[in-house]
Order: C-alpha cells, then structure tokens, then sequence
C-alpha cells in the first residue's frame, strides 16, 4: 500500500505570513492524485487543493498552491497571508489510479497554529 | 447537494452497549468509505463499499464491528458490544468515481464509550 508521510506534526505561523506544510508519498506509480485536506475544529473534512501526478504545473486556489515534485515524491503546501480561519488540522491524501480499489491515503496530519 | 449526512453527530454509550451510526452519501456517489480519526492512530480506513458491495473490510478491528449499505443511498456501522477503547470520531465519506473527484466527508460522529 502506498504511505504518505507528514513529518511535520505541528508547525506554526504569523497572521499575514507564509507557511508551508510537507508532504511525501511512497508510491511506483506513474499517475495518482494528490489531495490536501483541512480539519478545522469543527471536525469538517474540508478539500483545500488537488494535483494530478501528470500535469507539471502547480495546483493554486487563491492563498493555497503547492509545490509538487514527482521525482522527488514530495507535494508541499504553501498558505500565503496567513489568516486566523486557516488554523486547522492539514492532511496529505493520495489516490492511485490503478484498480486496486480506488482507496485514498492519508498522511497522519499537521496542525497548524496562526499566531495573531 | 446536501453533502454526506451523518447522524448523530455526538454519541454516548456505555460500555457494552450496541452503537449504530448512519451514513448517506452524495446522491450518484457510487463509493462509500467508513474512516475512524484518534490522536493515536490518525485517520484509519475501516471498510468500503463499491456499489453497496463491501469491497476491503480488513480495516475493520475486530468482529465487533459490522458494516452495511443496504441501498445507494443508506450505510451503517454497528459496534456491538462497545469498549471504551472504541471511543473516536467516525467519518463517512463517498465518491463519484470520477478521476480527479475528491473524497467527500460528513462531519463526523463523535462516540464516546464510557
């Protein structure tokens, strides 16, 4: 099964700052989907931000983008001017292609704490 | 859309006692996916359903738990008898099965099982 590894568990940033949250994945797939989640304590599963394994632009959606390096298996995410609201839980989820199942794996979480 | 809708959103029981939780999913959404969330363990696939058809259980701890999806538009967990160590917070989530389609999440039960 494929793992995804947040080495990150708690990472903090100034209002108005840029924080970049880590992601990597072990995978011998060649296409996949990669996904980051965020968790505000109202437990909702909220999707921030996706990226296909085959295009080489980075995803963006206003202050989120990533940084996805397929060789290196790596898939950051980077929030610029930091607000209050985007305190929360941050997850990495990867999803195969291939029909083993359409599962989605989770990275074990980063908590990210905006300072005001 | 309503969203996945999951209900109760708190549940309290004693140990011992049977828990159901309730899951219905997007509408179309052919994939549906039961997640348990602890601080010790993360987000742990229990089962999924293609279909109504399990499809991978091997998530499910042991044979206290039990899942079903009786129709496309119904599912349901069942812990019978519950232990205390089952105390987590339970996500549904579906999925349309279209490639870049994210997983979809209800708002999670949170069971506690004193």
């Amino acid at each position: 099964a494929q793992t995804v590894t947040q080495s990150q568990p708690e990472m903090s940033v100034q209002e108005a700052e840029t924080v970049t949250l880590s992601c990597t994945y072990d995978t011998s797939e060649s296409d996949y989907y990669l996904f980051w989640y965020k968790q505000p304590p109202s437990r909702q599963m909220i999707l921030v931000i996706r990226q296909e394994a085959y295009k080489q632009q980075n995803a963006t959606e206003n202050r989120f983008s990533v940084n996805f390096q397929k060789a290196a298996k790596s898939f950051s995410l980077k929030i610029s001017d930091s607000q209050l609201g985007d305190a929360a839980m941050y997850f990495c989820a990867y999803r195969s292609l291939l029909f083993t199942g359409n599962q989605f794996y989770f990275g074990t979480g980063t908590s990210l704490t905006v300072i005001p | 859309d309503a969203g996945v809708i999951q209900s109760p959103r708190h549940e309290v029981t004693e140990m011992g006692q049977e828990v159901t939780l309730r899951c219905k999913p997007i509408s179309g959404h052919d994939y549906l996916f039961w997640y348990r969330q602890t601080m010790m363990r993360g987000l742990e696939l229990l089962i999924y359903f293609n279909n109504n058809v399990p499809i991978d259980d091997s998530g499910m701890p042991e044979d206290r738990f039990s899942a079903k999806m009786p129709n496309a538009s119904f599912s349901t967990l069942k812990i019978q008898p519950s232990e205390p160590r089952d105390s987590a917070v339970y996500f549904c989530a579906s999925w349309g099965s279209s490639y870049n389609s994210p997983l979809h999440f209800g708002n999670g039960t949170r069971l506690t099982v004193t």
